[in-house]
């Protein structure tokens, strides 16, 4: 069974404050994904990374970084928050030789920035 | 530009009824289109797909049809249960890239 799991459940910082989110999945994928969900606007990708140390912006990597030092852990960083970052952040795993683009999802990090 | 579109914020339908929820593509170069599922404070989960080459998936209660000429696809549950309560996101990939495009979801709720 795949697992994927996120560092906190629920975070709240304040604005100009650096954030880690981590997520860590066991399932030796290749690919790793982070997006943000906020209601009527779906999932929106921020980065994703398809190995170790490397990585691809998504639609709305603004204001992001990410880390990929080893294969199960993919950290995604806010430099300096802003209370336009209050979202729900979800991170995702999934192998490079997929047969079905099936995409294996953390439980979220419910983030408030103040 | 939204690439997928679900046009239905919300749906309420009876328990025991059929519930259908649909969405719409605009990339012709989507060959894979996948249904999750998503409580509130929980990741999606991964419910049913359909490949560009068939014309309709079945597992057990959930069916999905794709009309590729209408660049369609619906979610049918039957019968619809109270669990069955959830926001429902369509999503797609073209065969090129690793990335899922995602629709802005449907919040189906069940009535008993």
């Amino acid at each position: 069974d795949v697992k994927v799991t996120q560092s906190s459940r629920y975070l709240v910082k304040r604005t100009g404050e650096k954030v880690f989110l981590e997520c860590v999945q066991d399932m030796d994928h290749e690919n790793m994904f982070w997006y943000r969900q906020d209601p009527g606007l779906g999932l929106r990708l921020i980065y994703f990374s398809y190995d170790v140390k490397m990585k691809e912006k998504g639609d709305i990597p603004e204001g992001y970084s990410v880390s990929r030092e080893k294969k199960e852990r993919f950290s995604l960083i806010l430099e300096s928050a802003s209370t336009n970052q209050t979202s729900m952040y979800l991170c995702a795993s999934s192998p490079y030789h997929r047969s079905s683009y099936e995409q294996y999802f953390g439980p979220g990090t419910r983030l408030t920035v103040t | 530009d939204q690439q997928v579109k679900q046009n239905s914020p919300s749906l309420s339908v009876q328990e025991g009824r059929i519930s259908i929820l649909n969405c719409d593509y605009t990339n012709s170069m989507f060959d894979y289109f996948l249904w999750y599922k998503k409580y509130p404070a929980e990741g999606p989960t991964f419910l049913i797909s359909i490949s560009s080459i068939k014309d309709k998936n079945e597992d057990g209660r959930f069916t999905v049809f794709l009309n590729k000429s209408a660049k369609h696809l619906s979610l049918h549950i039957v019968p619809s249960q109270p669990g069955d309560s959830a926001v429902y996101f369509c999503a797609a990939s073209a065969q090129s890239n690793y990335q899922l495009i995602w629709g802005a979801g449907t919040k189906l709720i069940i009535k008993p």
